[in-house]
């Protein structure tokens, strides 16, 4: 099964853009893979799902349009646009491994707004 | 809107069972359209998924914890229910529970709890 690989840690001034990267392990290019939003305090929140392209279906309910999201090769990103305070917190990605057979996500990022 | 309600209790022992329960508001646990999982996050770590059950009662679990795990739902009650037995201070965590949607590209954890923390600590 896939690792995901996520940085511990990002920040941005309130706003300005900023992308949070997820890396799959070699031989996983074709996954996609899910982010979600943690405010703290919260339980996660689906954002959106990418592939080895752009978005895979609809985001999530709420979420507005300054988040996006890319994929390519190994890599999935999710950028925020016009950074608000409330988009501060953890983002997970997660992945879907054998078609529901398991479920596996990476270590969190930890978004701060300056 | 669907929401997912985690409920039990904040400490147990190790060696005990952990039990706790998922109350659905919203939508039906009875519907075909979804399962319904458990994940944790235990401290400073990721998430981690324990499993799934469906309405019917069919189950599919993380294997590193499928030997202490058991799942199951009480559609009368729009609720579903997570044991796991003989636990130790690695089970410390926030437990999670979540809807899972099924579509033509997967799986996805569409709407979450707020989640609640379970210590082992005796």
């Amino acid at each position: 099964q896939p690792v995901l690989t996520q940085p511990p840690s990002a920040s941005a001034s309130l706003g300005a853009s900023v992308t949070l990267t997820c890396t799959l392990t070699s031989g996983y290019s074709n996954y996609k893979v899910d982010w979600y939003q943690q405010r703290p305090g919260k339980g996660p929140r689906f954002v959106m799902r990418v592939g080895s392209g752009e978005i895979v279906g609809s985001r999530g309910e709420g979420i507005p349009d300054r988040f996006s999201a890319l994929g390519s090769g190994l890599n999935r990103s999710l950028t925020i646009k016009n950074i608000q305070e409330d988009d501060e917190g953890d983002y997970h990605c997660g992945a879907d491994h054998a078609n529901g057979n398991n479920f596996v996500f990476g270590g969190g990022t930890k978004l701060t707004v300056l | 809107q669907v929401q997912l309600q985690e409920s039990g209790p904040g400490v147990v022992k190790p060696s005990e069972t952990l039990s706790l329960t998922c109350t659905v508001s919203g939508g039906s646990v009875s519907s075909s359209s979804y399962y319904w999982s458990w994940i944790r996050q235990s401290p400073g770590k990721g998430l981690e998924w324990i499993g799934f059950i469906f309405y019917i009662g069919s189950t599919n679990y993380n294997p590193l914890l499928k030997s202490r795990v058991t799942i199951s739902v009480d559609t009368s009650k729009n609720q579903f229910s997570l044991r796991l037995s003989s636990v130790t201070a690695a089970d410390t965590a926030i437990y999670y529970c979540a809807r899972l949607k099924g579509s033509n590209w997967g799986y996805t954890h569409d709407f979450w709890g707020q989640g609640t923390l379970v210590t082992v600590s005796s």
